[in-house]
């Protein structure tokens, strides 16, 4: 069955580190998007890609960077880790002319 | 901008009886709406969304969503809640001139039946 996997699920690294959290889909979808879900926000939309080599900046990418080398893959980095950026970090596909988003299970992430 | 309220954070329902939990939205034109439940250390699972017609959306596990443009209302209903129903709910909005596919969510309501 096609799904979309996040790896790790938890994760904990000090201030200042670059993290990568990796997101990869099997359903063959161009759209891809990552958000972060903190208590009192919901989710924000972190960066999404429409396609190989489209990235597009959503609310909140300060301090995020993403890639599309392929399809399956957006792997979201956090170039220097702070301590606000500790959430739970989803990642989600859509297919083109759809917008139900298929969500990965999440990637906890804490920045001590 | 598009925007969604939720404005319970929280919805307490005994099993058996119905539920409902609010959302209403802005955004400029026709909205693209959506319900979408999370279950603890789960993603979002997609319920059911509203493009266009009939203003009663049916969805995935007894679930619907009566669509009000003059309130701008998308409320989620269940005629008989669940104890499995306890998950936390978001709602969404595109705006047909938003950004492609890219939805905006609201904080989310926790929903708790009670047995």
């Amino acid at each position: 069955d096609a799904e979309i996997t996040q790896s790790p699920r938890h994760k904990i690294t000090e201030t200042g580190r670059q993290v990568t959290l990796a997101c990869h889909q099997t359903w063959n979808h161009n759209n891809m998007f990552w958000y972060r879900q903190d208590l009192g926000h919901g989710l924000r939309l972190i960066h999404y890609s429409y396609g190989v080599q489209d990235t597009n900046k959503g609310e909140v990418s300060d301090g995020y960077s993403v890639s599309r080398s392929n399809t399956e893959d957006l792997p979201l980095t956090l170039e220097s880790a702070a301590s606000s950026q500790t959430s739970v970090y989803f990642c989600a596909s859509s297919d083109v002319g759809r917008d139900e988003q298929y969500f990965g299970p999440g990637t906890r992430l804490t920045v001590t | 901008a598009q925007s969604v309220a939720q404005p319970e954070d929280q919805v307490n329902v005994a099993e058996g009886n119905p539920l409902t939990v609010k959302c209403t939205y802005s955004v400029s034109g026709n909205p693209y709406l959506f319900w979408y439940v999370q279950y603890p250390n789960r993603g979002l699972q997609f319920l059911l969304k509203y493009i266009t017609g009939d203003n009663l959306v049916k969805g995935s596990y007894g679930f619907e969503a009566e669509f009000n443009k003059s309130q701008t209302s998308f409320h989620l209903k269940k005629p008989s809640a669940l104890v499995s129903d306890s998950a936390l709910y978001f709602c969404a909005v595109k705006g047909p001139n938003s950004g492609y596919s890219t939805l905006t969510f609201g904080k989310g309501t926790m929903l708790l039946v009670s047995p």
